[in-house]
């Protein structure tokens, strides 16, 4: 079975700082992970997803990821935050079967000027 | 650009009232999905369809009900609405996509329904 921790639930930063969410995924079969972020008050849009082929992923808004097989492990990074990236983010994990995607608990990053 | 609207962004209704929340997209997707969404436990998936009247159970569908009569919407029915059911429900669509291919397994999401059960 699948299944999808995300380490943090709650990250207080300060504005320019570098972050990092992580994300550590258990699956016996090929995976594919996306990372999901939700603003106040909306639904989720899609920030960055691996399928296949480099391990280094880049998404919107200066968000990037990378797949670690060995660690089990997609943690998405920014290297300076703004304000407006505050927001709950979601890490998911699918596999190669029909159109599930299994959610982590969420983290909610919390910038602070 | 793909849709997804749900009927309603706030409901509040009553124990044991029959609630029905809609879901519509626009682009043509097969699959159809249903999420509640509760602090510190993320988004759990309540049923999906993938096709036209075909439904199946997700993680936790007691106390729920799905109807998939048109490609373009998908309902989730609360038979006789509980407090436990006080939530924030979202739908989503995708793609039906060999996997690994573009596109494969991501999934568009409606703004979301905060249901109120008194």
């Amino acid at each position: 079975a699948q299944s999808v921790t995300q380490l943090d639930s709650q990250v207080p930063v300060f504005e320019e700082a570098p972050v990092e969410l992580r994300c550590n995924y258990s699956s016996s079969v090929s995976v594919y992970l996306f990372w999901y972020v939700q603003y106040p008050n909306q639904g989720l849009q899609l920030l960055l997803k691996y399928l296949s082929g480099s391990t280094l992923v880049k998404g919107i808004n200066g968000f990037e990821a990378e797949f670690n097989k060995s660690q089990t492990s997609f943690h998405l990074r920014k290297p300076s935050v703004h304000i407006s990236d505050t927001a709950e983010y979601f890490c998911a994990v699918s596999g190669p079967l029909r159109g599930k995607l299994i959610f982590g608990q969420g983290t909610e990053l919390s910038v602070k000027p | 650009d793909v849709k997804v609207t749900q009927s309603s962004r706030y409901l509040v209704k009553r124990t044991g009232e029959k609630v029905f929340l809609e879901c519509v997209q626009d682009m043509d997707h097969e699959n159809m999905f249903w999420y509640r969404q509760d602090p510190g436990l993320g988004l759990r998936l309540i049923y999906f369809s993938y096709d036209v009247k075909m439904k199946e159970k997700g993680d936790i569908p007691e106390g729920y009900s799905v109807s998939r009569e048109k490609k373009e919407r998908f309902s989730l029915i609360l038979e006789s609405a509980s407090t436990n059911q006080t939530s924030m429900y979202l739908c989503a669509s995708s793609l039906s996509l060999a996997p690994g291919t573009p596109g494969y397994n991501e999934q568009f999401f409606g703004p979301g329904t905060r249901l109120t059960v008194l």
